[in-house]
């Protein structure tokens, strides 16, 4: 099993261009997660999702979107770029174990993503 | 909104000494989880505490759970330079989705 993977690693992109990040787990997990994690910092909920077609906001939602349409992917969407947005980018999913959860998650290896 | 509070926001120390990391809230949680982060990486779970005054050990690592399920702690007995990394805590409530995650602490273990 891969477990959770992110793609792409790497981004730079212009003010103003858009971008959607892929994350994509093999778990069958029912919660998904978009963190972003600036320097000296740790961890903001952007947005998440409890099952497939579902989506919330998190702590931080502005400037991004974010669609679930397959349980095993969920995309983060930036339609206007801007260098606030600059930041390591983490997706991260979670199971229930029947009537309890404690909602452990499982981490990507991050999208490093430098809007100039 | 339910906030964590980590404690000390970095700390450096040498190999074999012990030390110990402090994770607070007002707020109840009915589950607290640690993570590890090394440079580069994403988080990696340690161990999930759910029961108020539980205590658990994962090698040279002890990790306890308050009584009224407000704090935790993180004890790393005769520390080594690959406990280096950011250690975060996170707490979550049965049925609300997410977790709230602390700010963390930095630890750099030298030789």
């Amino acid at each position: 099993n891969a477990g959770v993977t992110q793609t792409p690693k790497f981004r730079v992109l212009k003010t103003g261009q858009s971008m959607t990040l892929l994350c994509a787990q093999d778990m069958n997990h029912e919660y998904m997660y978009w963190y972003r994690q600036d320097p000296g910092m740790g961890l903001r909920l952007i947005h998440y999702s409890v099952g497939e077609g579902t989506t919330a906001k998190g702590e931080v939602p502005d400037g991004y979107n974010v669609s679930r349409l397959k349980k095993q992917n969920f995309l983060l969407g930036l339609e206007s770029a801007a260098p606030s947005q600059t930041s390591v980018y983490f997706c991260a999913s979670s199971y229930s174990r029947g009537y309890r959860w404690f909602n452990e998650q499982f981490f990507g290896p991050g999208t490093r993503l430098t809007v100039l | 909104t339910q906030l964590l509070e980590q404690s000390p926001q970095f700390l450096s120390i040498q190999e074999g000494e012990n030390l110990t990391v402090y994770c607070n809230s007002s707020s109840v949680f009915s589950s607290l989880q640690w993570y590890r982060q090394e440079p580069g990486e994403g988080p990696v779970l340690l161990v999930t505490v759910v029961t108020g005054g539980e205590v658990k050990k994962l090698k040279r690592l002890t990790f306890q759970f308050g009584d009224a399920r407000k704090d935790s702690s993180l004890h790393i007995t005769a520390a080594q330079p690959g406990d280096t990394g950011l250690y975060l805590c996170a707490g979550s409530n049965t049925n609300a989705g997410k977790s709230t995650f602390g700010d963390g602490t930095t630890l750099t273990v030298k030789p």
